[in-house]
């Protein structure tokens, strides 16, 4: 299993702004996910953070407005940039620890922006 | 892309009764089906997961069964407890394990008294 910490839990940001939110692992893992979750909806996988090199986006996410960062196997950050509200949502953070093995993820931080 | 539908988006039980909740993908590359259980203000759990290459997996009260020809995979909830109340979400990935996956959009699941 795999203990994920997430900073901030929650934050409430003025548009035009930009948050970096971490994800911390209490162990190395191999693959790191960064998710978002629209109030009272599903999940959408933003990218897939690689250590050592650009994070791969998935169709709809750029890295302009959704920078990652994965300096190493238990860590990892997302920043929103330039923050509208329609960015309010949960963002989560999301592990493997092993090839085959399940995704574990974080509790999530909270973003509103007003 | 993969498309993952839901269904239903809410179900409402009472305790003991038995929940099924359905899933449809569109994506036959699809070989690796979690189920999820979010509860407030918490990550998702992952309670039970099957690959393409069998039809039925069970967890004590928990099964899932997948029709690959068919494109579907039910979670299936038996002896259900109020500590079931949470809202489950199915995922479907191409690449055999949890990396890609797309998520359906969520079931509210009520166990009531």
């Amino acid at each position: 299993s795999a203990v994920i910490s997430q900073k901030p839990s929650r934050d409430i940001c003025q548009r035009g702004t930009s948050l970096t939110i971490q994800c911390q692992v209490d162990s190395q893992v191999t693959m790191m996910f960064w998710y978002r979750q629209q109030p009272g909806q599903s999940l959408t996988l933003i990218a897939t953070a690689n250590q050592g090199s650009e994070a791969t986006y998935e169709s709809g996410f750029v890295i302009d407005k959704f920078p990652i960062s994965r300096p190493n196997l238990t860590f990892s950050t997302l920043t929103v940039s330039n923050m509208s509200p329609e960015d309010s949502s949960i963002y989560l953070c999301s592990v493997q620890t092993g090839r085959n093995t399940e995704a574990f993820f974080g509790q999530g931080t909270r973003l509103t922006v007003v | 892309g993969e498309n993952v539908e839901q269904h239903p988006s809410t179900l409402s039980v009472q305790e003991g009764d038995s929940a099924v909740i359905k899933c449809t993908y569109s994506d036959s590359a699809s070989n690796y089906f979690p189920w999820y259980k979010q509860e407030l203000g918490k990550g998702p759990q992952l309670i039970i997961d099957i690959r393409s290459n069998v039809g039925e997996k069970k967890d004590q009260r928990i099964a899932v069964t997948l029709n690959k020809t068919a494109k579907h995979f039910s979670l299936h909830i038996t002896e259900t407890q109020p500590e079931d109340s949470a809202v489950y979400f199915c995922a479907a990935s191409p690449t055999g394990t949890a990396s890609k996956l797309t998520f359906g959009t969520g079931t509210r699941l009520q166990v009531t008294l």
